[in-house]
């Protein structure tokens, strides 16, 4: 149980471009989602946190623009990057957390954005 | 501001060598300390949950200790297998809080 999928798993674009990359609770219902960005040997820095129907509510030195993050259900949840640069490649990764209300949050498996 | 540290960084096993990883913490409140492992290119995956001092639990090879002001994640005869980066967080308001991590290598 507890199963987040990430899709896609690996994207390369190029300068310029906006990438969509979606997180998925399979068997449980989210009213939290959570993304993270993670660089090479770091920890992970949490970008957003986002409630199924709400506006996302971002950590401070996010932009909000450029990481547009939507929440249309209780089991989906996506993040775009628009107009993404070279600057942007990172291991960005999403959670969830159960809607039962437990503070346990479940990871998806990563998506790795490469920007050249 | 709450602040989770965790060591040592790096930790070298021998296969079959027991060991402890530490977490501590400073935060008001304890809501729930979490332990989660991660394998280079993938997301973490969840381990414990532990909410209370005095709380343990188990799986497989791993057991995860809470007092008031850390937690241990003591491993009992490793297998390169358990080889991964170990991370420890804590809830701060609507989110966790993460440690950097220490990164265990066990070899045959």
């Amino acid at each position: 149980g507890a199963v987040v999928s990430q899709h896609p798993s690996w994207v390369i674009c190029k300068s310029g471009t906006s990438v969509k990359i979606e997180c998925r609770s399979l068997d449980f219902q989210a009213t939290t989602m959570f993304w993270y960005r993670q660089f090479p040997k770091q920890s992970l820095m949490l970008m957003a946190t986002s409630n199924e129907g709400s506006k996302a509510t971002y950590e401070q030195g996010v932009e909000k623009d450029k990481f547009l993050i939507n929440h249309a259900s209780l089991t989906l949840s996506t993040l775009t990057v628009t107009s993404a640069h070279p600057e942007d490649s990172s291991f960005y990764i999403c959670s969830a957390r159960d809607l039962r209300g437990y503070e346990t949050q479940y990871f998806g498996p990563g998506t790795r954005l490469l920007v050249l | 501001e709450d602040q989770v540290t965790q060591s040592p960084e790096a930790l070298r096993l021998q296969e079959g060598e027991s060991s402890s990883l530490n977490c501590s913490y400073t935060v008001s409140g304890l809501r729930g300390l979490f332990w989660y492992r991660q394998d280079p290119g993938k997301g973490p995956e969840f381990l414990f949950t532990l909410y209370s001092a005095g709380e343990e639990k188990e799986k497989e090879r791993l057991k995860a200790t809470l007092t008031k002001k850390e937690s241990f994640l003591h491993i009992t005869a490793p297998k390169p297998e358990d080889s991964a980066t170990y991370l420890c967080a804590v809830v701060d308001g609507n989110k966790l809080v993460f440690g950097a991590g220490t990164i265990l290598r066990v070899k045959s």
